[in-house]
């Protein structure tokens, strides 16, 4: 079984530019995740879809943060204008179940904002 | 909050030792759920524990819930080097997921 797909590893930008990260998860797993890990942190829930609709979205930082998903598999999750205090590891994760049971994550996004 | 929150913050025990860590929380839960993170490494969903059970075994773990404490225990015995990684609960229910701080265990060879 593929496991839940996250680009780019790495990306290094300067504060106010923009970033997009892409998450592919598990096939069939309704249920798609961003979280965002500050280092040392555990990782804080951002956003959280069921199909293609937004269950919880209410620690998204909306005045820069916005995340879809499209057709209800691939999700994007887009910062802009970028803040240093945005630096951290995007965590995105898939589950088959609809009640936030056993999450699937891929090996996230390390952003540096500069 | 229903963030779950463990003890220690961190763990340094010797190669075949046993490593124990505790999670408290505040909420209601259906179940609580503990997670794995290897350094530079996604999560990965180790075991799942529902409200109505004591206790659970997978391999080398064991998981205890006191749902009147609002706590839970994960133990691993006999460690071994793989096993170094930080280690997080997840109180949960339909509605949300919340991941504490984490443990971070250090297995010394």
């Amino acid at each position: 079984e593929a496991g839940v797909a996250q680009s780019p590893r790495y990306k290094i930008i300067e504060k106010r530019q923009s970033v997009a990260f892409w998450c592919n998860p598990i096939s069939g797993h309704a249920t798609l995740y961003w979280y965002q890990q500050i280092l040392g942190q555990g990782p804080k829930l951002l956003i959280q879809f069921q199909n293609n609709g937004v269950v919880d979205d209410s620690q998204l930082p909306k005045d820069r943060f916005s995340a879809e998903r499209l057709k209800g598999v691939d999700s994007t999750l887009k910062i802009q204008p970028a803040k240093l205090e945005d630096s951290a590891v995007y965590l995105c994760a898939s589950s088959l179940s609809t009640t936030n049971e056993k999450l699937f994550f891929g090996s996230g996004t390390q952003l540096s904002v500069l | 909050s229903q963030q779950g929150e463990e003890d220690p913050q961190a763990l340094s025990i010797q190669e075949g030792e046993n490593a124990t860590m505790n999670c408290s929380y505040k909420t209601s839960i259906n179940n609580l759920q503990w997670y794995r993170q290897n350094s530079g490494r996604g999560l990965v969903h180790l075991i799942l524990i529902r409200s109505n059970e004591r206790e659970k075994h997978s391999g080398r773990l064991r998981v205890t819930l006191d749902t009147s404490k609002k706590s839970s225990s994960l133990l691993i015995t006999a460690s071994r080097a793989a096993d170094t990684a930080s280690y997080f609960c997840a109180p949960g229910n339909d509605y949300k997921l919340s991941f504490g701080a984490g443990t971070t265990v250090t297995v010394r060879a």
